[in-house]
């Protein structure tokens, strides 16, 4: 039963630059994509983008030029970075496992809430 | 870039309704959708993947349906613990959209 768990700050101030981590236990990393997902107060689910196991990302349009996500096996972690952040990037951001052949969300981590404030 | 619409946005409904959801995408995507739940303050869910395959451990009274561009979530005989927001989600192709989102409240 994989467990994911993300970290990283609860407050960032506009223009700077967010990392977070997501620590990936209990399972497998191979094979699966490792997912990001954010979701700004009282509003829908926003597909940030994926890294597959090997290292291969994709990335939602709106973000790509600003979005970069890996994913390290040996440490059993994915990671963000989202810069030139504004207050509309201010949301709980989950990290995720897809798999590989309907890209279906199947685990979840417990999400960080994340502010852009100064 | 493939859109996601749902619909509705929100609906009320009582302890053991039958309730349809819908998602339409804006261009074929075979049977490419999944379905999740969310309650307030919880991480999302999965229900259905890949259009109509259940997944494990969530109760037979929540089906998909449909291919093509058009899909259905369908929940038969509402339970207390179904009041929450649905989501469905293109599994076809980056950028993997999510539909706006169906509030189901307790009329």
């Amino acid at each position: 039963h994989v467990q994911l768990q993300e970290s990283g700050p609860g407050l960032v101030r506009p223009s700077e630059t967010l990392s977070l981590t997501c620590n990936v236990s209990g399972d497998s990393m191979t094979s699966f994509y490792w997912t990001w997902v954010r979701q700004a107060p009282g509003k829908g689910l926003d597909w940030i983008g994926h890294v597959y196991y090997s290292g291969s990302a994709d990335y939602s349009p709106s973000l790509k030029s600003r979005l970069s996500i890996s994913v390290d096996t040996s440490k059993r972690q994915v990671s963000l970075r989202l810069n030139s952040l504004t207050p509309a990037d201010t949301a709980v951001y989950y990290c995720a496992r897809s798999s590989a052949a309907f890209l279906e969300v199947d685990s979840w981590g417990q999400g960080i809430l994340v502010t852009v404030s100064s | 870039d493939i859109q996601m619409t749902q619909s509705p946005s929100s609906l009320s409904a009582s302890v053991g309704d039958r309730v349809a959801i819908t998602c339409r995408a804006s261009q074929s995507i075979s049977s490419y959708v999944n379905w999740y739940q969310q309650k307030p303050g919880k991480a999302p869910k999965l229900l259905i993947f890949a259009a109509s395959s259940l997944q494990s451990g969530v109760p037979s009274r929540f089906s998909g349906s449909g291919s093509g561009t058009d899909f259905t979530l369908t929940i038969t005989s509402l339970q207390p613990e179904d009041f929450a927001t649905y989501y469905c989600q293109l599994g076809y192709s980056p950028p993997l959209t999510f539909g706006g989102g169906t509030k189901v409240e307790i009329k």
